[in-house]
């Protein structure tokens, strides 16, 4: 079946490095892919997403391409910041069955110190 | 726009008792939520596909029985765990699907905050 896989965390960064965050994915169709983060506490919120192939999405600084060659939907950034520390999940939701479900990476928890 | 609300946020009950847990998506319709468990620092496990006006789909290893769903309205849809006991203490999260903008069809899925559910 269709899975995601996440580089595991946590991932330490001092502000202003640079942030790369893998995501790899297997999947039958078409899928659309998602970056969510969870910020302590709260609900899961959408960062970017990409529904085809060399789509780049991007918010916020963040920036993730769909590149179906390799199967990878890797988040950046150029300089993190304290407030971005948080758990990032990769998901990706099939195209071809329609029926919406999104399938999560493990989750990667990013903490960025001053 | 696209809010997701959910009641309560958190809630302790007693082992035997059930628990119900609201979600409402507050500024758009929703014919399909789901909803998901989310163990300490691990990913979400979608449990069940909620369809406004039919029966919920539930994912392979989720008791139906147990974890009842109800999809009543386009904008809410209800979990009650059943007879709970301290192995469903979890945090419950669920989402609602955009059906999107002048026909466009949309995966999106917007989530609520969560409910933590502790079962003594």
């Amino acid at each position: 079946g269709d899975s995601v896989t996440q580089m595991e965390g946590p991932v330490t960064l001092s502000e202003e490095a640079f942030l790369t965050i893998n995501c790899t994915y297997t999947a039958t169709g078409y899928p659309s892919l998602f970056w969510y983060v969870q910020y302590p506490g709260e609900g899961l919120q959408l960062l970017l997403k990409a529904t085809k192939a060399d789509d780049k999405g991007s918010n916020k600084g963040f920036e993730a391409t769909y590149r179906k060659e390799t199967t990878s939907f890797h988040l950046e950034k150029g300089s993190v910041q304290v407030s971005d520390s948080a758990v990032y999940f990769c998901a990706l939701s099939d195209g071809s069955s329609n029926t919406g479900k999104l399938i999560f990476g493990q989750g990667t928890t990013l903490q960025v110190k001053p | 726009g696209a809010v997701v609300s959910q009641h309560p946020s958190w809630v302790i009950c007693k082992s035997g008792t059930s628990v119900k847990i609201e979600c409402r998506s507050l500024d758009f319709q929703a014919t399909t939520m789901f909803w998901y468990r989310q163990f300490p620092k691990q990913s979400l496990m979608l449990m069940a596909t909620s369809n406004e006006g039919s029966k919920a789909t539930y994912e392979q290893g989720v008791e139906k029985d147990k974890f009842l769903i109800n999809h009543a309205s386009l904008t809410l849809s209800t979990l009650t765990v059943t007879s709970a006991h301290p192995e469903d203490s979890s945090f419950y999260i669920c989402s609602a699907r955009d059906q999107g903008l002048a026909g466009v069809y949309s995966y999106e899925q917007y989530f609520g905050p969560g409910t933590r559910l502790t079962v003594t």
